[in-house]
């Protein structure tokens, strides 16, 4: 069974601080996902990952991906108030397209 | 942008009952999933439905459940006699194709049984 592993499970942070979220995965994949969830509600995706090297950026997040270290980073520049949600990745069976395995998510608290 | 959208968004259920969790998905796409979360847990795999048929389903997703696409717009989610333990939001996933893109989720339905 794959095994997605986020760390840490939680992240209390001030405003205007940097911070790194780590998604480890235990089988050879080049298609990681990050998705976020406010409470209560859906998952919004935010990235697809889909190549070892690849990185995305978006406002004051950025990840990427590092296939050979089985080991995505969700990166926050100069946290926001706003940016206050759960984080999780989710990446695809290697063999089988057809569902995904999420980690257990990144609680994240951004302090104004 | 289009949507999977997903009915009710809660539902309240005595233990035993049968329940049905609708979903429409957005329309160009072909594959179809359920995924579960338990409250402050993790999201959990169900199963996954392609050209009609289950491509893949979990160790959760025993004989209590099954999935149908009645129509071309609709796709259900049954669960034939509830237990506590299925309490929890069930979330409805589409894609266009399977791999390489992201899964679109629903707002997700919040099954109670009581």
């Amino acid at each position: 069974e794959l095994k997605v592993e986020q760390n840490p499970l939680f992240l209390s942070m001030q405003e205007g601080k940097n911070y790194t979220i780590y998604c480890n995965y235990s089988t050879t994949s080049d298609r990681l996902y990050w998705y976020r969830q406010d409470p209560g509600k859906s998952l919004e995706s935010l990235f697809v990952l889909l190549s070892n090297g690849a990185v995305k950026q978006e406002g004051r997040l950025m990840a990427s991906l590092d296939t050979k270290a089985r080991l995505s980073t969700l990166h926050i520049t100069a946290a926001v108030h706003d940016l206050s949600a759960t984080y999780f990745c989710a990446v695809d069976n290697p063999y089988n397209f057809n569902k995904f395995y999420f980690g257990s998510g990144t609680k994240l608290n951004v302090k104004p | 942008e289009p949507e999977v959208t997903q009915t009710p968004s809660h539902q309240v259920t005595q233990m035993g009952q049968e329940v049905i969790l609708r979903c429409v998905p957005i329309s160009n796409h072909l594959y179809f999933y359920w995924y579960r979360q338990i409250l402050g847990q993790k999201v959990e795999f169900l199963v996954s439905f392609y050209n009609n048929e289950i491509s893949e389903k979990s160790e959760i997703f025993d004989d209590q459940f099954s999935v149908e696409r009645p129509d071309g717009s609709n796709f259900t989610l049954k669960i034939r006699s509830t237990k506590l333990e299925d309490s929890a939001m069930y979330f409805c996933a589409s894609s266009e194709r399977s791999g390489y893109q992201p899964q679109h989720f629903g707002d997700g339905t919040r099954l109670s049984i009581l």
